[in-house]
């Protein structure tokens, strides 16, 4: 069975501080994608980033950077230098390639105090 | 550029009462999703589209739940005999690809 498991509900830090979302998954597939979204306070889903099964390369855009794990089945989210700006609701997704249908974690609520 | 549109935005019902909810992908989007997302939680998958056909309707909830996509475009998600707990924002995405969906506002469903 597919799943995604984001453990951390909900995480308050203080602005300018440095921020990891977890994100856990679990499939039997060898070729996958894996997607971070944001939900900010007015509620669209915005997408973050794609990274396929074959690519563990690391990425960083800006002040965000995700580390993929394939050995852990992590696909870890940072945010550097923290702002108000960045308080939402962020989701990971999973979708095998077999199919369409994409698996999203519970979410993670990211509140960034000023 | 056009984003997914979905409508209404805010439908307020009686308990009983049936519902539709539209969304407009963007055009030229293939894929077809609706998602339902319950006060503070993640998003639950209901079905996708891949043109007029729907390949999983696993995640309908019930039999209540039906929904249909016409000319590889608009879908409507109909849910019959609402019951309080359907209210939920119903979230629909479209997708050029297999990969990246692009979301709409939604639909936040309150039923009575």
């Amino acid at each position: 069975a597919q799943k995604v498991t984001q453990a951390q509900t909900e995480i308050s830090v203080v602005e300018k501080e440095d921020v990891t979302l977890d994100c856990v998954y679990e499939t039997r597939d060898t070729t996958y994608y894996l997607f971070w979204y944001k939900q900010p306070p007015s509620g669209e889903l915005v997408f973050l980033i794609r990274r396929n099964s074959f690519d563990e390369q690391n990425e960083i855009s800006g002040r965000y950077s995700w580390n993929f794990q394939k050995s852990t089945s992590s696909f870890n989210f940072t945010i550097t230098a923290s702002q108000v700006v960045d308080s939402a609701v962020y989701f990971c997704a999973l979708r095998m390639n077999r199919d369409d249908k994409i698996i999203f974690g519970k979410g993670t609520r990211l509140h960034i105090l000023p | 550029g056009a984003g997914v549109s979905q409508s209404p935005s805010n439908k307020v019902t009686e308990k009983g009462k049936d519902v539709e909810l539209r969304c407009d992908p963007i055009s030229g989007h293939t894929a077809l999703y609706w998602y339902r997302q319950s006060l503070g939680q993640g998003l639950e998958f209901l079905i996708y589209f891949q043109g007029n056909s729907a390949p999983d309707k696993s995640g309908l909830p019930s039999d209540r739940f039906s929904a249909e996509r016409t000319g590889g475009s608009v879908s409507t998600l109909t849910i019959q005999r609402t019951q309080q707990e359907d209210s939920a924002v119903y979230l629909c995405a479209s997708s050029p690809t297999v990969n990246e969906q692009f979301f709409g506002p939604g639909t936040r469903l309150t039923v009575l």
